[in-house]
């Protein structure tokens, strides 16, 4: 089975300017989440999606920060204009379900530095 | 808000030593409990997890934790560590949604 994939591994930005990063969860887990590592910080969750539609997004910095998942299936989050503080790795996780008792799956992540 | 503390942030040890790592919560209800670890180069995986039951849960690698409800704990223990046990440890706590602590990084000694 394919794990979660995520594309760019590494990116480096200067502050001010605009990054994407995308997700594609393991086929059928309708659950896809994000999730921001500072570095010496555990993962903190951005955003969770249930199929398109958002279930939480209470930390997500709304002002920079967007996602989306339109089909369900990828997604991809944006940051626009990044800040240095935005340097992180922004980790992606997908479960079959919602439900706490389904394990979630995380990507490799993609590591941002904002300079 | 629910929190989630790791007492060690970095822990050394020989190979066959034991191992206890800390994990406390601030949360008065009913929470789910989850040990995640990250091996170098690797993704986040799950270890183990309690949503209810024997509070003594075994999970993978001969990795066990314990939870205490009274003490608000699930540590997590395994009773003798391996070099290939060296990676970062995190506890989570998922009640609305998943809260992660910072991490202890485990560092095992041939």
């Amino acid at each position: 089975e394919a794990g979660v994939a995520q594309s760019p591994r590494y990116k480096i930005i200067e502050k001010r300017q605009s990054v994407a990063f995308w997700c594609n969860p393991i086929s059928g887990h309708a659950t896809l989440y994000w999730y921001q590592q500072i570095l010496g910080q555990g993962p903190k969750l951005l955003i969770q999606f249930q199929n398109n539609g958002v279930v939480d997004d209470s930390q997500l910095p709304k002002d920079r920060f967007s996602a989306e998942r339109l089909k369900g299936v990828d997604s991809t989050l944006k940051i626009q204009p990044a800040k240095l503080e935005d340097s992180a790795v922004y980790l992606c996780a997908s479960s079959l379900e919602a439900g706490a008792n389904y394990e979630q799956y995380f990507g490799p992540g993609t590591r941002l530095t904002v300079t | 808000a629910q929190s989630v503390s790791q007492h060690n942030h970095h822990v050394i040890l020989s190979e066959a030593a034991s191992l206890e790592l800390g994990c406390n919560y601030s949360y008065g209800g009913t929470v789910n409990l989850f040990w995640y670890v990250q091996y170098p180069g690797q993704h986040l995986q799950l270890l183990l997890k309690y949503f209810s039951g024997d509070p003594l849960v075994k999970g993978i690698k001969g990795f066990e934790a314990e939870f205490i409800k009274s003490k608000f704990s699930f540590n997590l223990r395994k009773p003798s560590v391996q070099w290939s046990d060296t990676a970062e440890y995190f506890c989570a706590v998922k009640i609305h949604d998943m809260r992660f602590g910072a991490g202890t990084r485990l560092t095992v000694k041939p």
